[in-house]
């Protein structure tokens, strides 16, 4: 079935250590982006992607890394997590392909102590 | 001011009610999606429009591009539809409301 992949799910990180979140599409969509969710709050966009090796920064990249080597993937970092970082992490894509809709992985639920 | 905002924030309905959840957008759209999430769940796209109507099952989702309004309607409502509603629009890039939690009492 086509769509998004990602994981963890679930992820306990300590303050300062770092982890990657993974994410794979197999739609071919050029568009991938990375949002949290806070408890309550909208879709924030941390980072998007245009096609491979294109990113840019969204509305809260600090604290985030990505990278696009292949239109497949488009891993989220984390570098010295924060509390503040505690959040649900979301990935998705978007292309013309498929009537144009927005597909999501699952989610990641991350929590820094 | 947010891009795109939905109401209500919250709705309770009983089971068998029709439902209407709306979404106004202050930017330039080439489309605009209706997203579902239910509690601790993934999001799923039900609705893509740019213009008129679309209806799959007991949704109906309508959309005026000149008064820059959308509406998703849920007829015959039941408990398994309990989950948040995102309204979406997408132009250079895509903007989120923060969602309406309807939850359908049996």
């Amino acid at each position: 079935n086509a769509g998004v992949t990602q994981t963890p799910k679930f992820r306990i990180l300590k303050i300062g250590q770092s982890m990657t979140l993974q994410c794979t599409q197999d739609m071919n969509h050029n568009y991938m982006y990375w949002y949290r969710q806070d408890p309550g709050m909208g879709l924030k966009l941390i980072y998007y992607s245009v096609g491979a090796g294109i990113t840019d920064k969204g509305e809260v990249p600090n604290g985030y890394n990505v990278s696009r080597s292949t239109t497949e993937d488009f891993p989220l970092r984390l570098e010295l997590a924060a509390p503040s970082q505690t959040s649900v992490y979301f990935c998705a894509s978007w292309g013309v392909q498929l009537a144009g809709e927005l597909f999501f992985g699952e989610g990641s639920r991350l929590t820094v102590l | 001011k947010n891009e795109v905002e939905q109401s209500p924030q919250n709705l309770t309905a009983q089971e068998g009610e029709f439902i209407t959840i709306n979404c106004s957008y202050s930017v330039g759209i080439s489309a605009l999606h209706w997203l579902q999430q239910h509690p601790g769940g993934g999001i799923v796209s039900l609705f893509m429009l740019s213009s008129g109507k679309k209806k799959h099952g007991r949704l109906i989702a309508t959309i005026n591009i000149q008064e820059k309004h959308s509406s998703l309607h849920i007829t015959a409502s039941h408990p398994r539809d309990s989950a948040v509603y995102i309204c979406a629009v997408s132009g250079n890039q895509f903007y989120f409301g923060t969602g309406t939690s309807l939850t359908v009492i049996p």
